[in-house]
């Protein structure tokens, strides 16, 4: 099946501080969505991006399909941004099941 | 904002008793999707719905895990009997069916809060 990497596992940053976190799979992909899991275990949907660059607020995302990597980017990080970041990919007749990555595990401080 | 409901939030059971949980996807979303995810790791899909059947169920441990949803809108999750490895978050999502050059394709999923199990 696909495999899917993210890096770098673990991030500490100051509370203003900008942050790349980056997303690896082996396979072309159809889907490619973004999450926030926060402290209570809530999965909070970032972005759904197979391809091209997305914008809300203080985060944005980049796919490059073609090169299979995508990136988020955090502007002036805050603490509420703390918690787990995962990326997940969909391909088409693998039975369109979300297949996540690894996760990124962001701590912000004061 | 529509959202994803699941009960209860936290179950604690011992060894071989049954549980069960229950999801109500957002109205309108045909697929439903039922994940488990352990302890620092991403969450992995346990069984899929598109409305009323099942279209894969390939990771479910049919020995113990079952999943109905008779009318094509909310869910149940059970097992029985539990094991103590079950302990684990149990997430449930729901999407939207598209369709793009005749092939059907799942769109964004959405995930609900979440139930904690802790099985002693």
């Amino acid at each position: 099946g696909i495999q899917v990497e993210q890096s770098p596992p673990d991030l500490i940053l100051q509370e203003g501080a900008n942050s790349t976190l980056r997303c690896n799979f082996s396979d072309s992909v159809n889907n490619l969505q973004w999450f926030h899991q926060n402290p209570w275990g809530q999965l909070i949907n970032l972005f759904y991006i197979p391809s091209g660059t997305k914008q809300n607020g203080r985060l944005s995302a980049t796919t490059v399909a073609t090169e299979r990597y995508s990136l988020l980017y955090i502007s002036s990080s805050q603490t509420t941004d703390s918690g787990v970041y995962f990326c997940a990919v969909i391909k088409w007749g693998g039975g369109n099941k979300l297949t996540f990555g690894t996760g990124t595990q962001l701590k912000v401080e004061l | 904002e529509a959202e994803v409901a699941q009960s209860p939030r936290y179950k604690i059971t011992e060894k071989s008793q049954a549980v069960a949980f229950w999801c109500d996807p957002i109205s309108g979303h045909a697929t439903l999707y039922w994940y488990r995810q352990i302890l620092g790791q991403g969450p992995e899909l346990l069984v899929q719905f598109q409305d009323e059947s099942v279209v894969d169920d390939s990771q479910l441990p049919k020995d113990r895990f079952s999943a109905e949803r008779l009318k094509g809108v909310d869910s149940t999750l059970k097992i029985q009997p539990a094991e103590l490895g079950d302990s684990a978050m149990y997430l449930c999502a729901s999407s939207k069916t598209g369709t793009s050059g005749g092939r059907r394709y799942q769109e964004t999923q959405y995930f609900g809060p979440g139930t904690r199990l802790l099985v002693l």
